[in-house]
């Protein structure tokens, strides 16, 4: 059945360094759409980005990711990490009006 | 600003007992969906609903069960709570594949 996986449990960068959370994911359909959302300390998840064309980078808030339908991927990166960038982040796919989420990746920044 | 509401936030209750959640959204969307985010944060969908109908039931304990009034309502009845009913109840709608998560309800169960 369809899955995502996503970089397991706790990331913890220094501030100023690149950020990357890896997300691959299985489905059969051929034209799935993927999302991150991430949810910040006492807040419910948000949408962060969102992509369904193969190849093509997606940007939003300093975070930007390419979905990639070789590999099966979305791979989530910035190119320097902020304080306010820790949270829990979720990578989700959508096909055919079902959803699955990821585990979640909790990205802590420290200075 | 919050487009999603839920109540209410927090719920504290004995096992064996009923609750319930409500869910409003005033976005206009046409599914409504209860996830429950357990003490790990993983985050697993519970029900949807579009237009009065449920369209994906993932395997639950029969003692939940969804409620909609219309395709702004989607509330949250557990029949008879137990221990590991204890999580933060997410409730969110979507047009098309976004979803939009209201604040949650906390629920522990004692």
């Amino acid at each position: 059945g369809d899955s995502v996986t996503q970089t397991e449990g706790l990331v913890t960068l220094t501030e100023g360094l690149p950020v990357m959370l890896n997300c691959t994911y299985q489905t059969i359909y051929s034209n799935p759409f993927l999302f991150w959302y991430v949810q910040h300390l006492n807040e419910s998840p948000r949408l962060l980005l969102k992509s369904f064309t193969d190849n093509k980078r997606t940007e939003h808030q300093g975070f930007h990711a390419t979905l990639h339908k070789s590999s099966s991927s979305f791979h989530l990166q910035k190119s320097s990490a902020q304080l306010s960038d820790s949270a829990l982040y979720y990578c989700a796919l959508s096909e055919r009006n079902r959803i699955f989420f990821g585990d979640g990746t909790q990205l802590v920044v420290k200075p | 600003e919050t487009a999603v509401f839920q109540t209410p936030n927090y719920h504290v209750t004995q096992v064996g007992n009923e609750v319930s959640f409500n869910c409003k959204q005033t976005l206009g969307h046409d599914t409504m969906y209860w996830y429950k985010q357990d003490s790990k944060k993983l985050l697993k969908i519970m029900f949807s609903y579009n237009n009065k109908q449920l369209i994906v039931n993932e395997t639950v304990p029969r003692r939940f069960s969804p409620q909609s009034s219309d395709k702004a309502h989607l509330n949250l009845r557990i029949k008879s709570v137990e221990p590991e009913d204890s999580a933060v109840y997410l409730c969110a709608s979507s047009y098309g594949y976004e979803q939009y998560f209201g604040p949650g309800t906390r629920l522990t169960v004692l």
